[in-house]
């Protein structure tokens, strides 16, 4: 398996509080992903990066702000968490924009 | 992205090949076939990919028809290991939309013992 680790894996917190998730590589990959994964509409993109300090919108940013300020780390920060944030996270990497994409093992976050 | 049709479920005998069909008649000539699986409370695991030809590799068998509508991927020997949704993924790799990868809702593949 490819050397990607998400913490913390389970987190529960108060809706309007502050939440970073990690996302921790050790393949040199350049592309980093941050997925959520709800019942009903599968796999949705928040953010990517595609290299240190460079990173771009997926299909569901709004409420979520990304950072990479080393290559093997890239954080998720959902600045005031709502009960609609309560979902998934998955961190995913590939070494190309094309290539395969390698998942973590995943983050459950509950939203009270 | 061509959309893709899969059975919900279906059900394979430990030992035996699992032959797992997708439906994509909308596929473009540049759109890959990607096939990658979820275990249950894990993050997804690619498996395999291919254009026109048949592809294998250590996990799997990815067969393409000529008109490439339709494909199928082949567990040869499925153990209980391999229960799991399996999603069936077309993607144009030449777009912006490659980044993303849009999962269905896939097949559950449930191995018996």
């Amino acid at each position: 398996d490819a050397g990607i680790t998400q913490s913390p894996r389970h987190k529960v917190t108060e809706t309007g509080t502050p939440v970073t998730l990690r996302c921790h590589q050790t393949e040199n990959h350049r592309y980093m992903y941050w997925y959520r994964q709800d019942p009903g509409h599968g796999l949705r993109l928040i953010h990517y990066s595609y290299g240190v300090k460079d990173t771009d919108k997926g299909e569901v940013s709004d409420g979520y702000s990304v950072s990479r300020s080393k290559t093997e780390d890239f954080l998720l920060t959902l600045e005031s968490a709502t009960s609609s944030q309560t979902s998934v996270y998955f961190c995913a990497i590939s070494d190309s924009l094309l290539d395969e994409q390698f998942f973590g093992p995943g983050t459950r976050l509950t939203v009270l | 992205d061509a959309k893709t049709t899969q059975p919900p479920s279906m059900d394979c005998a430990e030992g035996r090949a699992a032959n797992l069909p997708c439906n994509h008649s909308t596929i473009s000539g540049n759109e890959y076939v990607y096939w990658y699986r979820q275990i249950h409370s894990q993050g997804p695991q690619y498996i395999i990919h291919g254009l026109k030809n048949n592809e294998t590799n250590e996990m799997a068998s990815l067969i393409i028809t000529e008109d490439r509508k339709s494909s199928t991927l082949i567990l040869p020997h499925a153990t209980l290991r391999d229960t799991a949704v399996y999603y069936c993924i077309v993607r144009d790799l030449s777009s912006g939309s490659a980044r993303q990868l849009t999962f269905g809702s896939g097949t559950q593949l449930t191995v018996l013992p």
